[in-house]
């Protein structure tokens, strides 16, 4: 099975820096997805890792390491359309699919 | 850019009725997805094909079947509907397995 976790939800003031941590237990491991979800609307992809390190895409930032089972989403900038739900997606092929699962999603709520 | 076109955007049905949701995967994406989000909650993964097979199966009840045609787009068939299916219902679409997930902006069903 698969096990991933995010903070419920995170408050942060506009202009700040946040991070959203993700953990995951599975079997494999065939990369990580962050998505941004406002409510009602469709997942928008915001980052793709497979390999440890950190990957940069203007003010958005997005790390893993592979070996603890962890990743990071880091918002620079923060501006009150960040206000989101921030999902974690994990692909584990142990099980023959590529099938990404989701994690519950952290609630970003971003204030003046 | 085309995205992926989910129809309808809303849907108001009765218990024990049967609803069909469509989904227009973007141009040559050869993969679609369908996911269930209740509220608050992580998309649950229902069906996913490629190439017009069926490739995975999640959380999908029995009452509810799907497939893609062969122009691609997809069907999912629900039938004797519960409160329970009052839910958001994405589709997705990838390039092939195991690429990036593109979604659609849903279907919020309701079943009064």
């Amino acid at each position: 099975g698969q096990n991933i976790d995010q903070p419920t939800e995170m408050t942060a003031t506009e202009g700040a820096i946040v991070q959203i941590n993700c953990t995951y237990q599975t079997s494999g491991f065939n990369g990580l997805f962050w998505y941004q979800q406002h409510a009602g609307e469709a997942p928008t992809f915001l980052s793709y890792n497979v390999l440890d390190g950190l990957e940069e895409k203007g003010r958005f930032s997005s790390f893993l390491s592979r070996s603890k089972g962890y990743s990071y989403l880091l918002l620079k900038e923060l501006q009150m359309k960040d206000s989101a739900s921030y999902l974690c997606a994990v692909r584990d092929p142990s099980g023959g699919s590529y099938i990404p699962t989701f994690g519950r999603g952290t609630s970003l709520i971003v204030h003046p | 850019a085309a995205g992926v076109i989910q129809s309808p955007r809303h849907l108001i049905k009765e218990k024990r009725e049967t609803a069909t949701l469509k989904c227009y995967p973007i141009p040559r994406h050869d993969t679609v997805y369908w996911y269930q989000q209740g509220p608050g909650q992580d998309p649950q993964f229902l069906i996913s094909f490629y190439e017009k097979m069926q490739s995975d199966k999640g959380s999908i009840p029995d009452r509810f079947s799907a497939q893609q045609f062969s122009d691609y787009h997809s069907e999912l068939n629900m039938s004797s509907l519960e409160l329970g299916d009052s839910a958001l219902y994405f589709c997705a679409s990838s390039l092939s397995m195991g690429e990036k997930l593109f979604f659609g902006s849903g279907t919020q069903l309701s079943v009064l």
